[in-house]
């Protein structure tokens, strides 16, 4: 299975930082990555897929990078709707798998 | 717009077989190539997949899952469904339905509770 690391697990920010995410896969997976923004008791919402495209309708605050085996997701503006759970995920190769996680949290 | 709905018991006992439906609205699960899965969280932890149908029937499992797994589709009533057995409390957890292997689409979510 491709391993999906996450860094950081968990990070404060304050309203209008810019925040990065980073994702590192074990071995190469093209652009095929995904990622998920997830709140409190709610199901995970797709934010980007194929490593940089934005899901309709998601706003332009969000962006994606990256190839390969090392991939970013940038909140260029962080507002209060934006502190959640992020997950990157690679569907390259079975089984998909997920990322542990960022926890955006308030400073 | 696409909807998807999960539903099935919230309560399985330790030993039985888990039995949840995905029904999906707004769109036609047969009409296009589209992978149809099933992603679990169990409380407080993170995602992982069990599974997917591709829209012509085949079926693809998680190997960690696999010997207990069957995901099977029902075109007439657009839904597609997920058998997991010989439950244990490690297999309590929000299951989730989703659409493709980015998963654009998701279900809100059912919570299965393993307990006797």
């Amino acid at each position: 299975d491709i391993q999906m690391t996450q860094s950081p697990s968990s990070l404060s920010a304050s309203v209008g930082d810019r925040v990065t995410i980073t994702c590192r896969a074990s071995q190469g997976i093209s652009n095929y990555l995904a990622w998920f923004q997830q709140k409190p008791g709610k199901a995970p919402k797709s934010l980007i897929y194929a490593a940089s495209s934005l899901q309709s309708g998601v706003p332009s605050k969000f962006s994606g990078s990256g190839s390969g085996t090392d991939f970013t997701l940038t909140i260029s503006s962080l507002q209060p709707e934006d502190f959640a759970t992020y997950y990157c995920q690679q569907y390259n190769s079975y089984p998909p798998t997920f990322g542990g996680g960022t926890k955006v949290e308030i400073k | 717009q696409l909807q998807l709905q999960e539903s099935g018991p919230g309560l399985v006992k330790p030993s039985e077989t888990l039995s949840l439906t995905c029904t999906v609205s707004g769109g036609s699960i047969s009409s296009s190539s589209y992978y149809w899965g099933w992603i679990r969280q169990p409380p407080g932890k993170g995602l992982e997949w069990i599974g997917s149908i591709y829209y012509s029937g085949s079926t693809y499992y998680n190997p960690s899952l696999k010997s207990r797994v069957t995901i099977s589709v029902d075109t007439s009533k657009n839904q597609f469904s997920l058998k997991l057995s010989s439950v244990t409390a490690a297999d309590t957890a929000v299951y989730y339905c989703a659409r493709r292997l980015e998963f654009d689409y998701w279900g809100q979510g059912t919570l299965v509770t393993v307990s006797s």
